[in-house]
């Protein structure tokens, strides 16, 4: 089955730097690609996806880019602010496994002000 | 919409008690999934259903969890009897799927039942 690993577990960075999430993906026939933040007690929320098609998609600071020769896919935000504080989980689905997602183990980003 | 619904919140009880936890999808969802979150495993898949029917429970980890959808706007999470190493935050998320096309993989989550079992 797919497995999905995310680098880093930790990840601090000052207020208005850029924070960078990587994953890697092992089934070459995933081609979705969503990312959701976890904020503290709360459930996980979309913030942005991409599909195989596409090599990168951007909604505002937040900017996702894929590889699918590598099999690997990054969450880029820039211009950080103390709010994007939380969890970030990248996740794979592909159709031979009816869509589930398979998720990373997650990305704690501090944004310190 | 008022996205996915959870209860109860936080849920506190003694080993060998039952555990029930309930959600409401999203409505016109016809997927329900139910997960389990722990520092430990991080967010493993428990079981989804499709059209209130159970697809994959395999990642249901002992026959004391069992869980039911009996109408598309409602299901259920029950362990009996708990221990200790249940207590995590439990997720139903839900996802739209409508004739043969997905409209996407996209599955939004409910807030949670944090469940602690002493």
């Amino acid at each position: 089955g797919e497995n999905v690993e995310q680098h880093p577990s930790t990840l601090s960075v000052q207020e208005g730097d850029s924070a960078v999430i990587k994953c890697t993906y092992s089934d070459s026939a995933s081609n979705y690609f969503p990312w959701y933040k976890q904020e503290l007690g709360k459930g996980p929320q979309l913030i942005i996806d991409i599909r195989s098609n596409v090599g990168e998609k951007k909604d505002q600071r937040i900017a996702v880019t894929l590889n699918k020769t590598a099999k690997h896919f990054s969450l880029h935000i820039t211009e950080t602010q103390p709010e994007d504080s939380a969890v970030y989980f990248c996740a794979a689905s592909n159709p031979g496994s009816a869509r589930q997602l398979t998720f990373g183990s997650g990305t704690q980003l501090t944004v310190l002000p | 919409d008022a996205g996915v619904i959870q209860s109860p919140r936080h849920e506190v009880t003694e080993m060998g008690q039952e555990v029930t936890l309930r959600c409401k999808p999203i409505s016109g969802h016809d997927y329900l999934f139910w997960y389990r979150q722990t520092m430990m495993r991080g967010l493993e898949l428990l079981i989804y259903f499709n059209n209130n029917v159970p697809i994959d429970d395999s990642g249901m980890p002992e026959d004391r969890f069992s869980a039911k959808m009996p109408n598309a706007s409602f299901s259920t999470l029950k362990i009996q009897p708990s221990e200790p190493r249940d207590s995590a935050v439990y997720f139903c998320a839900s996802r739209p799927w409508r004739g043969g096309v997905s409209l996407g993989e996209t599955q939004y989550f409910g807030p949670g039942t944090r469940l602690l079992v002493l």
